[in-house]
């Protein structure tokens, strides 16, 4: 995607810990979403920052840093079902989504 | 229905032909938005629609049109298919069209242009 990177894939094991990053463009930016999407699914919500900080939600916690352009998702005491792919997205200047490519995340027992 | 439904499920289309991509939200969501998937690169916006009534163009409106006579409805048509159009299509809504609002999908027509 426009101007959004993040690493293609990934792989973790099964009850540890992951952190997917995501580096974007700072000017105009109005905060950064997290889907996830299963294969042959529809993305689905997880999280929305737009202030600095980490907010965490059960075993997903998303950080922001404004000032560098750069949020992170981190998964813990992951589960098989956790196998996706976690989608970046920016809200620019005009208020529109630019998505990143997405990473897959492949979980091993 | 509950959320957001779009049909065909999946389609197969000779190149040239007409076809239209439906899309309905029970959600009463001010917002919808067409996007296409293709693998190795993020969501493309097609269209999208802040409002019944409105429609705007995204990253890549080319060969598509939609129209907005209501707020559930939101149909996407390709007047005459081409190979490269070729994609998953998702259709999806949100309360408003600022994007600060998470986006709720439909579960994707898989469409294969030959």
């Amino acid at each position: 995607g426009q101007n959004i990177d993040q690493p293609t894939e990934m792989t973790a094991t099964e009850g540890a810990i992951v952190q997917i990053n995501c580096t974007y463009q700072t000017s105009g930016f109005n905060g950064l979403f997290w889907y996830q999407q299963h294969a042959g699914e529809a993305p689905t919500f997880l999280s929305y920052n737009v202030l600095d900080g980490l907010e965490e939600k059960g075993r997903f916690s998303s950080f922001l840093s404004r000032s560098k352009g750069y949020s992170y998702l981190l998964l813990k005491e992951l589960q098989m079902k956790d196998s996706a792919s976690y989608l970046c997205a920016e809200v620019d200047s005009n208020y529109q989504l630019i998505w990143g490519a997405g990473t897959k995340l492949i979980i091993k027992p | 229905i509950a959320g957001i439904t779009q049909a065909p499920t999946s389609q197969i289309l000779a190149a040239g032909r007409r076809m239209t991509l439906r899309c309905t939200q029970d959600m009463r969501h001010n917002a919808m938005y067409w996007y296409r998937q293709d693998l190795g690169l993020g969501l493309r916006l097609i269209h999208y629609s802040n409002t019944a009534g409105t429609t705007g163009k995204g990253e890549v409106p080319d060969g598509y049109s939609v129209s907005r006579a209501n707020t559930d409805d939101f149909p996407l048509t390709l007047a005459s298919a081409v190979p490269s159009q070729t994609s998953v299509y998702f259709c999806a809504s949100s309360e408003t069209g600022i994007n600060t609002h998470e986006q709720f999908f439909g579960p994707g027509t898989r469409l294969t242009v030959l």
